[in-house]
């Protein structure tokens, strides 16, 4: 079947506006990472889910963001007043189980003007 | 807090030359070390991990508790074999910390 999707690809914004980056796992995956990764670093964890249940979100850099995946598949992730220092490629992964092998999709690069 | 380290940003190397990616990371108990890879305008990859001793594309990584590190090997590097390497380990739940990256540039 399909692998990891994220939509959208590309996104830019104005500071101060809301944006909202949505993954779709594999289907039937039980767990769900969020990372970010600003150029020239290697990705950085942001939060990760199993099912519904949001497991860890020690690595969201502040209150601005949040994410959630209100029925265990699909998940959006939303940073709220952006700022330009929230530019970077956001990369979203699936695995059957918790510690499994991870399934990257292609990544939204968000860009705040 | 638990790290990993990718001491080269860009290793360079002619086809045919051995080469070895450099990853060393923050002792812990017993830790799940993995490479990832990403080739140009393709998404990021599980290459291998620790765990599983295989050889992938011709690659291998030995974990080294002693030295703490987790290099990547091949003894003849292949133009193919041109990306971005990222040395990876699972913490708590799964997520990954990973190393900066390592760009590989194999030139014919």
């Amino acid at each position: 079947g399909a692998g990891v999707s994220q939509s959208p690809r590309y996104k830019v914004t104005k500071r101060g506006q809301d944006v909202a980056l949505r993954c779709d796992p594999i289907s039937g995956h039980v767990s769900l990472y969020w990372y970010r990764q600003a150029l020239g670093q290697g990705p950085e964890f942001l939060t990760y889910f199993n099912y519904e249940a949001q497991q860890d979100k020690s690595g969201l850099p502040n209150d601005r963001f949040s994410a959630e995946r209100p029925e265990g598949s699909i998940s959006t992730l939303t940073i709220q007043r952006t700022e330009q220092r929230d530019s970077a490629m956001y990369r979203c992964a699936s695995s059957q189980q918790q510690g499994g092998e991870q399934f990257f999709g292609p990544g939204t690069r968000l860009t705040v003007l | 807090a638990q790290r990993v380290t990718q001491p080269e940003k860009l290793l360079s190397v002619f086809k045919g030359a051995p080469v070895e990616l450099k990853c060393n990371y923050s002792y812990s108990g017993s830790p799940e070390l993995f490479w990832y890879v990403q080739y140009s305008r393709q998404r990021l990859q599980l290459l291998l991990r620790h765990i599983s001793r295989e050889s992938i594309k011709g690659f291998t990584a030995d974990l080294n508790k002693g030295e703490t590190s987790f290099h990547l090997k091949k003894p003849f590097a292949q133009e193919e074999d041109s990306a971005m390497y990222y040395c990876a380990r699972e913490n708590q739940g799964g997520k990954l910390i990973f190393g900066q990256g390592t760009e590989l540039s194999v030139k014919p």
